[in-house]
């Protein structure tokens, strides 16, 4: 199947600091990439579905100046969590859509976000 | 009602026991129907895909969507420890601008040595 690098796994930042997570689609072109969050023992929630070279999509409730997407080319897509607060500690996830049509999507290997 | 209901088990098997995993689903305008496994803390990994209704198989795991009843299943014959993990269905209503998953809540499998 079709392979998606996310990074970090992992980041520890400070409170009021701002984290950058990368999502590649490295065998691909990902027309569209979208964000996921993830609680513990939840299943994932849409935050964003961003097309390449367009400004994303936020699903609502989700604060569009606190979480920039930015998907730049084909194949990345980034998430920046701006000003970040212990609330925004997380599992966050990227996925990309292989083509236009109605293909499945495939995900990153996610990125664990603790704000202290 | 959801769009899409999964039972979180948690569903406990004997390894080489056959698990079934069910989803059903409200809404007629879903086409895609996919099935992916989630290990502990890390993303989840595409088992299955199909877009029309009939049996898929893919070594031990075989998937089963019902249109007509918005019922879909996978099958995972002769199971293993490393089986153990979240199964997550999904499913898009189409492939167009507006492609977008929705997931089950997900169904917590442990198979036991």
């Amino acid at each position: 199947g079709a392979v998606v690098s996310q990074h970090p796994s992992r980041v520890i930042c400070k409170s009021g600091t701002s984290v950058k997570i990368e999502c590649r689609s490295l065998d691909f072109q990902a027309t569209t990439m979208f964000w996921y969050r993830q609680f513990p023992k939840q299943s994932l929630m849409l935050m964003a579905t961003s097309n390449e070279g367009s400004k994303a999509t936020y699903e609502q409730g989700v604060e569009k100046d606190k979480f920039l997407i930015n998907h730049a080319s084909l194949t990345l897509s980034t998430l920046t969590v701006t000003s970040a607060h212990p609330e925004d500690s997380s599992f966050y996830i990227c996925s990309a859509r292989v083509g236009t049509g109605g293909s499945a999507a495939f995900f990153g290997q996610g990125t664990r976000l603790t704000v202290v | 009602q959801k769009e899409v209901e999964q039972d979180p088990g948690p569903l406990s098997v004997p390894e080489g026991a056959i698990v079934s995993l069910n989803c059903t689903y409200s809404n007629s305008a879903f086409q895609y129907f996919m099935w992916y496994r989630q290990y502990s803390r890390k993303g989840p990994e595409l088992l299955m895909y199909t877009y029309s209704s009939g049996n898929k198989e893919d070594g031990r795991f075989t998937a089963q969507v019902d249109k007509s009843s918005k019922y879909i299943s996978l099958f995972i014959r002769d199971s293993q420890p490393s089986d153990s993990a979240t199964y997550l269905c999904a499913m898009a209503n189409s492939g167009g601008s507006n492609y977008k998953l929705t997931f089950g809540k997900g169904t917590l499998l442990t198979v036991n040595p």
